[in-house]
C-alpha cells in the first residue's frame, strides 16, 4: 500500500536554525509532492508542491524542498527559522501523478516548535 | 466568496448511532475528500471522489460511508461499525489536473460517548 513516512514527530529549534524536515513515500509510479503547514488554530496551507521539471522547488515565507527520486524522498528545508515557523508540518504525496491520479495521502506530520 | 463548509462544528451522539458530516464546496472543484485527523497520526485518508457518482476507499474506509449525488456535495456517514470515531473530521476539494493544491474545510470534531 502507499504511504508517507515523516520521520520527526517534534523538532524544536532555536530562532536562525536550519531546518530540515524528512518525508519519504512508498510508490514506484509517478507523484506529485506537496509540503503543508497548519500554524496552530488555523487551517491547512500549501506551502509547496512538485509535479515536474527543477527537483528543488521553491515554496513561500523562504520555505524550499528537493525531490529525490532514487530515495522517494521530499525533505522540506529552511536556512534560518523564525518564532513564526511553529506550526504542524505535513507531507503529502498524490498517487498517480497530475492527470490520472486523484489519491492525495499525508504524512503523520511534523511538529515544529521555535524558541524565541 | 468560494469555499467549502462544513457543518457542524461540533457533533455529539451516542455509541450505536449512526451520523452524516455535511460537506458543501462552490468551487466548482471535480474532486472532494474525507480525512481523519488524529494527534500523532496525521491526515488518514477516509474516502475520495474525482467525480459525480464515483468515489473510491482511502485507507482508513471501514465503519464509514459516502454518497456524490451532486459536484457540490460530499457527505460522510459514520456508522456504529467504526470502532473508534471520535475524531476531528476535515473535508477539502481540489481542481483537476492533480498536482493543484487542496482547498480544506473548517472541519467538524465528532464526539460519540
Amino acid at each position: 500500500a502507499q504511504s508517507v513516512s515523516q520521520h520527526n514527530h517534534h523538532v524544536i529549534l532555536s530562532e536562525a536554525a536550519s531546518l530540515e524536515l524528512g518525508c519519504n513515500y512508498s510508490y514506484g509510479g509517478t507523484v506529485n509532492l506537496f509540503w503543508y503547514v497548519q500554524y496552530p488554530g488555523q487551517h491547512l496551507q500549501l506551502l509547496l508542491k512538485y509535479f515536474s521539471g527543477d527537483p528543488l522547488v521553491k515554496g513561500i515565507k523562504g520555505f524550499e524542498a528537493e525531490f529525490i527520486k532514487s530515495k522517494f524522498s521530499f525533505n522540506l528545508r529552511k536556512p534560518s527559522v523564525q518564532w513564526s515557523d511553529t506550526a504542524e508540518y505535513f507531507c503529502a504525496v498524490n498517487v498517480g501523478g497530475y492527470n490520472q491520479g486523484g489519491k492525495l495521502i499525508f504524512g503523520q506530520g511534523t511538529e515544529l516548535s521555535v524558541k524565541p | 466568496d468560494g469555499g467549502i463548509t462544513q457543518s457542524p462544528k461540533y457533533l455529539f451522539r451516542k455509541e450505536g448511532q449512526n451520523v452524516t458530516l455535511s460537506c458543501e464546496q462552490n468551487l466548482n472543484h471535480d474532486a472532494m475528500y474525507w480525512y481523519r485527523q488524529d494527534p500523532g497520526q496525521g491526515l488518514r485518508l477516509i474516502y475520495y471522489s474525482q467525480i459525480v457518482n464515483d468515489f473510491q476507499k482511502g485507507d482508513i474506509a471501514e465503519g464509514y460511508s459516502v454518497s456524490r449525488e451532486k459536484k457540490e456535495s460530499f457527505p460522510l456517514t459514520v456508522t456504529s461499525a467504526q470502532k473508534n470515531p471520535t475524531a476531528f473530521y476535515l473535508c477539502a476539494s481540489r481542481e483537476h489536473p492533480y498536482n493543484s493544491p487542496l482547498h480544506f474545510g473548517n472541519g467538524t470534531r465528532l464526539t460519540v460517548t
